[in-house]
């Protein structure tokens, strides 16, 4: 079974513009979360979708946006793109809500 | 909001020595995570566990619900075990929904041939 895929894996971006990244969950999997790992604050929590319907959402601004497809496919969003976004962004999927989560390689983002 | 405390940050040892990294939390779970993140990002999820303990191979972890505390343990420790153990907690939400993970900082680990 493949795992979680996330594209792209690096991206370059500069300051003021947009980004969209998409994650594909394993197959079968519903939920899908969304997770910010930068070196100063570590891993945060910044979106979970479950049958295309936000379920959580943690403490981030609302330049960052998500969305999830009927395939369960979801994509962030993040907009006005300032440089304390450079992160590496990654998703987790899970069968649903609860269960053990198998994280993808992640996006690393570069805002210059 | 749970907070999520890891010890020891860092931690260098001997192949084969018995590794153990502990992480508390401050309120009330739903379950706790141990997962390894290697160079260049990529995290694996080691153990999901909301009571007693589970073994996996060499890795055992333990949560002791009542102390709000759980331990992560490497056996016969290996170079290859060498990577960043992060601990994370899903909170229970009023309502039952789930779980944005919180999680703490992580040890760094280090095993010397």
């Amino acid at each position: 079974k493949a795992g979680v895929t996330q594209t792209p894996r690096y991206l370059i971006k500069t300051r003021g513009q947009q980004v969209t990244l998409s994650c594909s969950p394993i197959s079968g999997h519903r939920s899908v979360s969304w997770y910010q790992q930068t070196p100063g604050q570590g891993l945060q929590f910044l979106f979970e979708y479950f049958s295309e319907t936000q379920r959580n959402k943690g403490n981030f601004p609302g330049r960052f946006s998500g969305r999830q497809f009927s395939n369960s496919r979801s994509e962030m969003n993040v907009s006005t793109l300032e440089l304390g976004d450079s992160a590496l962004y990654l998703c987790a999927s899970s069968f649903q809500q609860g269960n053990e989560q198998f994280f993808g390689p992640g996006t690393r983002l570069t805002v210059l | 909001k749970n907070e999520v405390e890891q010890s020891p940050q860092n931690l260098t040892a001997q192949e084969g020595e018995f590794i153990t990294i502990n992480c508390s939390y401050s309120v009330g779970i739903s379950a706790l995570h141990w997962l390894q993140q290697h160079p260049g990002g990529g995290i694996v999820s080691l153990f999901m566990l909301s009571s007693g303990k589970k073994k996996h191979g060499r890795l055992i972890a333990t949560i002791n619900i009542q102390e709000k505390h759980s331990s992560l343990h490497i056996t016969a420790s290996h170079p290859r075990d060498s990577a960043v153990y992060i601990c994370a907690v899903s909170d229970v939400y009023s309502g039952g929904g789930a779980d944005g993970l919180t999680f703490g900082k992580g040890t760094h680990l280090i095993i010397q041939p």
